[in-house]
């Protein structure tokens, strides 16, 4: 079967520290990741995506996906307390078949 | 830019009752999918259609239906309601590239409260 593990935290950041949110996936046919952001009662938003092993950066994120340790992580710069949410990391397969997601991590930037 | 649209956006109904909720796409997108996710929970994936036709079933009990008509949109449908049903539904659509898993983007979400 395939899981997605994400640590549920809360991950406690204060106001302006980076962010470290981590992700591993079993199965190794896993080809996309995505970062989702979602508030409490809201839907997820992507934030990230990714495809290939290394870093990509947007703005402030910076996902970084090592295939060989079936590991993903997004890094979150300046973290500001609007950034409070849950992050969930989802891994694809290939094409268009469904999201695999974790659990979540829930993320509280404190002012 | 146009996003998913979901309707409605809160529901109750009683215990057995019917209920039909509905999806728009992003105009385009070829791929639907339907996911439940309860408090506290992660989003679980009910099924998925790719041009009309379904494509992938998670788990989807058996009361709960759904279709992608010609102009895109799906629906869900869920009879004998029980309480454990009650929570968000939500939709995402995306645009199939063929190759890496495609971009998936989130509708508002239906909050059903069965009671």
């Amino acid at each position: 079967q395939k899981e997605v593990e994400q640590n549920s935290g809360p991950l406690s950041v204060p106001e302006g520290a980076i962010a470290s949110l981590n992700c591993t996936y079993s199965d190794r046919g896993s080809q996309s990741f995505f970062w989702y952001r979602q508030y409490s009662g809201k839907s997820p938003e992507l934030i990230m995506s990714i495809y290939s092993n290394g870093d990509k950066e947007d703005g402030r994120f910076t996902a970084q996906l090592n295939k060989a340790s079936q590991y993903v992580s997004l890094l979150i710069r300046d973290s500001q307390p609007s950034d409070s949410a849950t992050y969930l990391c989802a891994a694809v397969d290939s094409g268009n078949t469904p999201l695999v997601f974790g659990k979540g991590t829930r993320l509280s930037v404190i002012a | 830019a146009a996003g998913v649209i979901q309707s409605p956006r809160h529901l109750i109904k009683e215990k057995r009752e019917t209920a039909t909720l509905k999806c728009y796409p992003i105009p385009r997108h070829d791929t639907v999918y339907w996911y439940q996710q309860g408090p506290g929970q992660d989003p679980q994936f009910l099924i998925s259609f790719y041009e009309k036709m379904q494509s992938d079933k998670g788990s989807i009990p058996d009361r709960f239906s759904a279709q992608q008509f010609s102009d895109y949109h799906s629906e869900l449908n869920m009879s004998s309601l029980e309480l454990g049903d009650s929570a968000l539904y939500f939709c995402a659509s995306s645009l199939w590239s063929g190759r890496f898993g495609t971009e998936a983007f989130f509708g508002q979400g239906t909050r059903l409260t069965v009671v």
